[in-house]
């Protein structure tokens, strides 16, 4: 089993739907990163999280320390909105950016 | 400000030789961490750099090594390049701390094929 689990592997959705992906994870961890990649590579990183939650204009990350999961929303989705969507965490007895990542999540927004 | 540059963005290789990688982290950024990406096993850390000290070591053969210079630029190499070694080599900056990295800026990376 991985120690980052996300779901769904795949996720269809229309143009102005609300859409949700989640990750669950087996170890202690000081942080948890959610990234964003385009077809040809690159990557941006959405968000960093220890506890709570973050905004980011359509953009909500929220984490529950005691369950091991976390869930990235996307309000109003839009067709750029499509990509692939990954969830990497730092477990507690490492440092710096010794990320452990998801399988990812294919997003596809249709108009 | 300019983001993370990596070279060379594309390259083919044969089997049994090495190739160097660099990375240009954003100015100011003292870490630097480096990534493989393949269709099978996903991402995966391969090492991270602060301050030219090598500070973590993911799981890969010795053939994967890594360098930091004094202006924070890295180089990665593999050495007797084998069909496996074909991926994505992406990079990431952040500003680094003795206690942990921060917000990543990633590359646009380096897709290596082996031959």
């Amino acid at each position: 089993k991985n120690e980052v689990e996300q779901s769904p592997q795949n996720l269809t959705a229309q143009e102005g739907e609300f859409i949700t992906i989640n990750c669950s994870y087996s170890v202690g961890i000081s942080a948890l990163h959610w990234l964003q990649q385009h077809p040809g590579g690159g990557i941006v990183s959405l968000f960093m999280l220890s506890s709570g939650k973050k905004k980011h204009g359509r953009l909500i990350a929220t984490i529950n320390i005691q369950e091991k999961h976390s869930s990235l929303h996307i309000t109003a989705s839009h067709p750029r909105d499509s990509a692939v969507y990954i969830c990497a965490v730092l477990p507690e007895e490492t440092s710096g950016s010794r990320l452990t990542f998801g399988e990812g999540t294919q997003l596809t927004v249709n108009p | 400000k300019a983001g993370v540059t990596q070279t060379p963005r594309y390259l083919i290789k044969t089997r049994g030789q090495q190739v160097t990688l660099s990375c240009s982290p954003i100015s100011g950024h003292r870490s630097v961490s480096w990534y493989q990406q393949t269709p099978g096993q996903g991402l995966q850390f391969l090492f991270e750099y602060f301050s030219e000290t090598q500070r973590n070591k993911g799981n890969f053969p010795g053939r994967f090594s890594g360098r930091q210079f004094s202006n924070s630029r890295s180089e990665m190499n593999v050495s007797t390049l084998e069909l496996g070694d074909s991926a994505l080599y992406l990079c990431a900056s952040s500003k680094g701390s003795l206690q942990g990295t921060g917000e990543l800026f990633f590359g646009e990376g380096s897709r290596l094929t082996v031959l």
